[in-house]
């Protein structure tokens, strides 16, 4: 059974410009959230969607948006980047959230 | 808000020999999840246990355990048996039943001695 797949693994952007990353769920799952870790900050809530509805949203500026398409892939994209976006992005689905979530192993995002 | 703390930033234990991280939270509900996830240096974020709040019993997997103390807000987990795999950075996790969201402590790196 594949496992959450998150694309790309590394990316290098300059500030100012916009990003987009892709997470592909376990399969059935139909539930996905987005975090963002860093350092300083730890693991924050971004977002989470469950068939295609946003159902919660972390305390994050409006550059920061996503999606989930009726295969319940999902994407973040993130806008005007900034220098402290840089980050490592964690998605994580679940086919029931009280049992825990499974997680990709993230994409490494640098803003230079 | 919920929050989740580990005050332990870094723990080290000698292979084979058993080692509790500690986590407590705090919070205002009476219905909850708890988790302990382990994140090597793959990046990828790895579940090692759940706990729901409303069962008393300690939950176990394998060589991982919690000591689950509601009334005192402490979720601990005791790793017996060491292993070197079990190197990595583990963090402790809270989920209201009726949220959407982990809240995450800001984690224990275990280093494992041979």
């Amino acid at each position: 059974k594949a496992g959450v797949t998150q694309t790309p693994r590394y990316l290098i952007k300059t500030r100012g410009q916009q990003v987009t990353l892709s997470c592909s769920p376990i399969s059935g799952h139909r539930s996905v959230s987005w975090y963002q870790q860093t350092p300083g900050q730890g693991l924050q809530f971004l977002f989470e969607y469950f068939s295609e509805t946003q159902r919660n949203k972390g305390n994050f500026p409006g550059r920061f948006s996503g999606r989930q398409f009726s295969n319940s892939r999902s994407e973040m994209n993130v806008s005007t980047l900034e220098l402290g976006d840089s980050a490592l992005y964690l998605c994580a689905s679940s086919l029931t959230p009280n049992y825990g979530y499974t997680f990709g192993s993230g994409t490494r995002l640098t803003v230079v | 808000a919920q929050t989740v703390t580990q005050s332990q930033p870094e723990m080290s234990v000698q292979e084979a020999e058993t080692v509790t991280l500690s986590c407590t939270y705090d919070t205002s509900e009476s219905d909850y999840y708890l988790f302990w996830y382990k994140q090597p240096p793959s990046r990828q974020m790895i579940l090692v246990i759940r706990q729901e709040a409303y069962k008393q019993q300690n939950a176990t997997e394998n060589r991982f355990s919690v000591n689950f103390q509601k009334a005192a807000k402490s979720f601990s987990l005791k790793i017996s048996d060491s292993q070197l795999g079990d190197a990595a950075m583990y963090f402790c996790a809270y989920r209201s039943a009726y949220g959407n969201k982990l809240v995450f402590g800001a984690g224990t790196i275990l280093r494992v001695k041979s």
